[in-house]
């Protein structure tokens, strides 16, 4: 069966520092991945998704950039945190193909609090 | 930006009763599908409707599409304390690689 891995659970980061969240999927091949932000209380934002390795799609310009280095990982990073970038952070795959129109299976999500 | 707009927001309702959350969109879509997220977890599917589909059912679940106003509903019959949650829908654009979740009902089942 397929699982979703993200770290760390919860992060606490000064203003200025950088970041690296990093979603692992395991039991697929070749999946969509996703980068997804959620405001407290709202729905989701779509930041990021990628249908292969190297292949990034950034759907909000912001400060924030993604990177798949490996088929199954799927890393979010920043180099300068900003207060806006507080939030819940989720990572999601899908089977291959019809990417963002097939069923998303999420990770448990990275609680980012900035300072 | 979001594409599917849940209502309502909130809706509080006593173990037993039936619970209705409608999700309006504005764009035509190949599928639509509700997730439900339980406070600070991720987002677990609970059912995908394409849209030549008016009518799907999961166990106590039941999900009707209308794309000539395109609008969902999703009912919860016989709803438990355990049903508390909040339930987006997400929309699948024809012609967009992603798809749009709204801003989500809170559902609160008092035992």
């Amino acid at each position: 069966s397929q699982t979703i891995h993200q770290w760390p659970a919860t992060l606490v980061q000064p203003v200025g520092s950088p970041l690296s969240l990093e979603c692992t999927v395991e039991g697929t091949s070749n999946p969509n991945l996703y980068w997804y932000r959620q405001a407290a209380g709202r729905g989701l934002q779509l930041l990021f998704y990628s249908v292969g390795i190297g292949q990034i799609s950034s759907e909000v310009p912001q400060n924030l950039s993604a990177s798949r280095p490996q088929d199954r990982q799927f890393i979010l990073s920043s180099k300068k945190l900003l207060l806006s970038d507080s939030g819940f952070y989720l990572c999601a795959w899908s089977p291959l193909g019809l990417a963002g129109k097939d069923t998303q299976y999420f990770g448990p999500g990275t609680r980012l609090t900035v300072l | 930006s979001q594409q599917g707009e849940e209502d309502p927001q909130a809706l509080s309702i006593q173990e037993g009763e039936n619970a209705t959350m409608n999700c309006s969109y504005k764009t035509s879509i190949n599928n639509l599908q509700w997730y439900r997220q339980n406070s600070g977890r991720g987002l677990v599917h609970l059912i995908l409707i394409r849209s030549n589909e008016r009518e799907k059912h999961s166990g106590r679940l039941r999900v009707t599409l209308d794309t000539s106003k395109k609008s969902s509903s999703l009912l919860i019959t016989a709803s438990r304390a355990a049903d508390t949650a909040s339930y987006f829908c997400a929309t699948a654009p024809f012609n967009n690689n992603d798809m749009r979740f709204g801003a989500g009902t809170r559902l609160t089942v008092k035992p």
